[in-house]
């Protein structure tokens, strides 16, 4: 089975700090997401990479940036945090081509005061 | 994008079938149909997919009307770990239509014992 791990389940950070949060992957998966999940407004795509050191944007990536070194681990940062971005965090990856399954982490609830 | 309708909420006994719907009317020829769940507390999980002919896993089944305007995802024999809420999703091949998961409301179903 695929396993996709994210480094935290919880985190609590403060305004103002940069956040970084990781993701591997161990399928030799290209594509990795990062979205975040918020009560009332679904799953949102924050960035996305299609290949070691490409990305792309999602709907949301003000305010974020990621890090795609190698091909299993995908990270995003948060350069600057603010409360707004309190949310759960979803890492997925996914095999070539546009309609594969996408296969998630269990989260990072992110809590930032 | 094509949209996707769900009941709110179902019920079932553990040990029965469930058979949850999806309404997709205005699905077009490159759509494939989606279904994911998530517990709680936990990240999305692939269930199936399918295109046009009805689909089998060791998880659930698709039944994929004739027409491809609906379609049912069956859990044969519900358990108490089968309360998630469940996602019904449109992908298509089409490149231009980007790679995010775009969840719905979904289903919320709830297992009785």
């Amino acid at each position: 089975d695929v396993k996709v791990t994210q480094s935290s389940r919880y985190l609590v950070k403060r305004t103002g700090e940069k956040v970084f949060l990781e993701c591997v992957q161990d399928m030799d998966h290209e594509n990795m997401f990062w979205y975040r999940q918020d009560p009332g407004l679904g799953l949102r795509l924050i960035y996305f990479s299609y290949d070691v050191k490409m990305k792309e944007k999602g709907d949301i990536p003000e305010g974020y940036s990621v890090s795609r070194e190698k091909k299993e681990r995908f990270s995003l940062i948060l350069e600057s945090a603010s409360t707004n971005q309190t949310s759960m965090y979803l890492c997925a990856s996914a095999s070539g081509g546009g309609v594969q399954p996408q296969h998630f982490g269990d989260g990072t609830r992110l809590s930032i005061l | 994008d094509a949209k996707t309708t769900q009941p709110n909420s179902m019920e079932s006994n553990e040990e029965e079938p469930v058979h949850l719907p999806c309404n997709h009317s205005t699905i077009s020829g490159t759509d494939y149909i989606h279904w994911y769940r998530q517990l709680p507390s936990q990240g999305p999980e692939y269930v199936i997919h399918g295109l046009t002919s009805n689909v089998n896993n060791r998880m659930a089944s698709l039944a994929i009307a004739e027409d491809r305007k609906s379609s049912t995802l069956i859990l044969h024999r519900a358990t108490l770990r089968d309360a998630a809420v469940y996602y019904c999703i449109l992908r298509t091949t089409n490149s231009n239509s980007g790679y995010a998961l775009n969840f719905g409301k979904g289903t919320s179903l709830l297992v009785t014992p």
